[in-house]
């Protein structure tokens, strides 16, 4: 089985950081995924690991370490628009997508 | 047809009748998924279909079934509908499905409401 946790919920400033945790314990590991959803959107793509270390993209970053079933997803100069669910998947070994149920993050003026 | 494609958007259903979810995708992928998203519960895995010709179960298939004819098309069917699938159902697909990595493309989802 699978087991993700992450934050329910986080608030930020405009401008500022802020850093989205996720633990996972599963059957398994292929590599972790960071999606993001705007209310009453679809999901979509921000990042993929599966190597330890530090991913960058542009003003998002995502850190995975193995060993400790632990990652997260870096959100700098958060912007308004920032404001949505990420949600944290594993890619176990039966190469199927389980998602935990994701980080609702409110971004303030 | 750009991307992937869900119908309907939303739909009200009474308990008992039969209804089937559309998806239909024109990238080519051979790997297509269906969820259902609950608040608080996150997205959960209902089917999967790894290349046409075959499906399989996820986390939650129990009341839904699945086929998988052709490359672009994967329809979710509920049969007889109880109030607990009340949901939004995701549709996504990739281009993997046994080893290789790749993302999942998301359809707009489909809003259901089971009285």
């Amino acid at each position: 089985g699978q087991n993700i946790d992450q934050p329910t919920e986080m608030t930020a400033t405009e401008g500022a950081i802020v850093q989205i945790n996720c633990t996972y314990q599963t059957s398994g590991f292929n590599g972790l995924f960071w999606y993001q959803q705007h209310a009453g959107e679809a999901p979509t793509f921000l990042s993929y690991n599966v190597l330890d270390g530090l991913e960058e993209k542009g003003r998002f970053s995502s850190f995975l370490s193995r060993s400790k079933g632990y990652s997260y997803l870096l959100l700098k100069e958060l912007q308004m628009k920032d404001s949505a669910s990420y949600l944290c998947a594993v890619w176990g070994n039966d190469y199927k997508l389980s998602f935990g149920a994701g980080t609702t993050v409110t971004v303030r003026a | 047809i750009a991307g992937i494609t869900q119908a309907p958007t939303s739909q009200i259903l009474a308990a008992g009748r039969r209804m089937t979810l559309r998806c239909t995708q024109d990238m080519r992928h051979n790997a297509m998924y269906w969820y259902r998203q609950d608040l608080g519960l996150g997205l959960r895995l209902i089917h999967y279909s790894n290349t046409a010709g075959t499906t399989g179960k996820g986390e939650v298939p129990d009341g839904y079934s699945v086929s998988r004819a052709n490359t672009d098309d994967f329809p979710l069917t509920l049969a007889s509908a109880v109030p607990s699938q009340t949901s939004v159902y995701f549709c996504a697909s990739s281009d993997s499905g046994g080893g290789s990595y790749n993302e999942q493309f998301f359809g707009p989802g489909t809003r259901l409401t089971v009285l």
